[in-house]
């Protein structure tokens, strides 16, 4: 039973391309976030959703956009793919408490050509 | 703002020897501190954490952590090391006021286990 699921696993896709990834949490989390980690496995927070409204959003081309369309779920649509996005995309939720802990999902690992 | 330091990218260690990965951390309110742990291909799974109470916070795998105040410091250390504990870790830390709702990471350590 997946707390926090992600679909693609995989994504390998040309330059220029647009694509999405899909987030669902299972977990009643209000919080949801996503992070993307790089080749040197650094990981650094791209937005934060709480209750499908925009808390964070950091230093993110807005060839990124976000979007929940309600609670349990969060996705990411990449517009106009560049070599630089190939990394890997976590998706997170957390309940109320900033002292709780985040629930990673598996990743999606994106490769732009 | 807060920022974590992750001491060593790399460590090694043999089979049955203490592990000991250190972390420091800046923040300018009380801080929430976050072991987490990756295997390969695989997302990020908490180990313990620090919130408030009992600075000696005891994990999953036999992992544990001090919280030194006065040293910013959240070191983990594991008594005998596994060879399933080889595994990417990262110290995080968020702190607690307005602005600062975000878990910051390290830059991670790899930690290898010599059988």
């Amino acid at each position: 039973d997946t707390a926090v699921s992600q679909t693609p696993k995989y994504l390998v896709t040309q330059m220029g391309n647009d694509k999405s990834i899909k987030c669902e949490q299972n977990l009643g989390h209000d919080t949801m976030y996503w992070y993307k980690q790089d080749s040197k496995k650094f990981l650094k927070i791209m937005f934060s959703y709480n209750n499908k409204e925009l808390i964070i959003n950091e230093t993110v081309p807005n060839r990124f956009s976000p979007k929940s369309p309600d609670k349990a779920h969060l996705n990411l649509h990449i517009n106009s793919l560049e070599l630089g996005d190939s990394a890997v995309y976590f998706c997170a939720s957390r309940g109320t408490s900033l002292r709780e802990t985040q629930y990673f999902g598996p990743g999606t690992r994106l490769l732009v050509l | 703002a807060q920022s974590v330091t992750q001491l060593g990218s790399h460590v090694s260690v043999s089979e049955g020897a203490l592990v000991l990965l250190r972390c420091n951390y800046s923040s300018s309110v009380p801080p929430y501190l976050f072991w987490y742990v990756q295997y390969p291909n695989q997302g990020l799974q908490l180990l313990l954490k620090y919130t408030t109470g009992a600075t000696l916070v005891k994990g999953i795998n036999g992992f544990e952590a001090e919280f030194k105040k006065s040293e910013t410091s959240f070191h983990l250390t594991k008594p005998s090391a596994h060879m399933s504990d080889a595994a990417e870790y990262f110290c995080a830390v968020v702190g607690v006021g307005f602005g600062n709702e975000k878990l910051t990471f390290g830059t991670g350590t790899r930690l290898t286990i010599i059988p």
